[in-house]
């Protein structure tokens, strides 16, 4: 069955390391995204791709950057981690105007 | 800026009642989704009603669109221990936005 991953599932760092966060989707959907969810804010959209080489700043871009180097896959990367980047992560993915699939989240404590 | 604002914010009713989710939004929009998620899960899509449906079911689920009033609402008759869950609208206009959720907690 196709399915949308993400590791780690949780993650500790430090402030100021550079963490990368792994998304991997074998619907062979064109679009995937990256959100942030906190407590009273909802989820809000960081990074967006439409397709290979293709990226695209969302809401809450500053930071954070994501490369699409194939279908399948759309890391995010958080060059120097900052307590405010605290949350849980998830990566989602769609084909076209539909639905969206997410992935299972990552946990990401920066300290 | 969030596009979706639910309302209530949290709901508590007894089993077999029927809870009622709201959702307004500020711009035109392609389709409107809501999606459900329990507690330290991801996000599962539960309908999606296009800009030009006016009403949708799926099982004990019930959406209406009035984009005249951007505004959407959910209704899940019937309601069983297991709906206990947030529950999210999301906009579609080009990229979804979401609302904050409305948590749901239905009492055995």
């Amino acid at each position: 069955d196709a399915e949308i991953t993400q590791s780690p599932r949780h993650k500790i760092t430090e402030t100021g390391r550079q963490v990368t966060l792994a998304c991997h989707q074998t619907w062979n959907h064109n679009n995937m995204f990256w959100y942030r969810q906190d407590l009273g804010h909802g989820l809000r959209l960081i990074h967006y791709s439409y397709g290979v080489q293709d990226t695209n700043k969302g809401e809450v871009s500053d930071g954070y950057s994501v490369s699409r180097s194939n279908t399948e896959d759309l890391p995010l990367t958080l060059e120097s981690a900052a307590s405010s980047q605290t949350s849980v992560y998830f990566c989602a993915s769609s084909d076209g105007y539909n639905e969206q699939f997410f992935g299972p989240g990552t946990r990401l404590t920066v300290l | 800026s969030q596009q979706g604002e639910e309302d209530p914010q949290a709901l508590s009713i007894q089993e077999g009642e029927n809870a009622t989710m709201n959702c307004s939004y500020k711009t035109s929009i392609n389709n409107l989704q809501w999606y459900r998620q329990n507690s330290g899960r991801g996000l599962v899509h539960l309908i999606l009603i296009r800009s030009n449906e006016r009403e949708k079911h799926s099982g004990r689920l019930r959406v209406t669109l009035d984009t005249s009033k951007k505004s959407s609402s959910l209704l899940i008759t019937a309601s069983r221990a297991a709906d206990t869950a947030s529950y999210f609208c999301a906009t579609d206009g080009g990229k979804l936005i979401f609302g904050q959720g409305t948590e749901l907690s239905v009492k055995p």
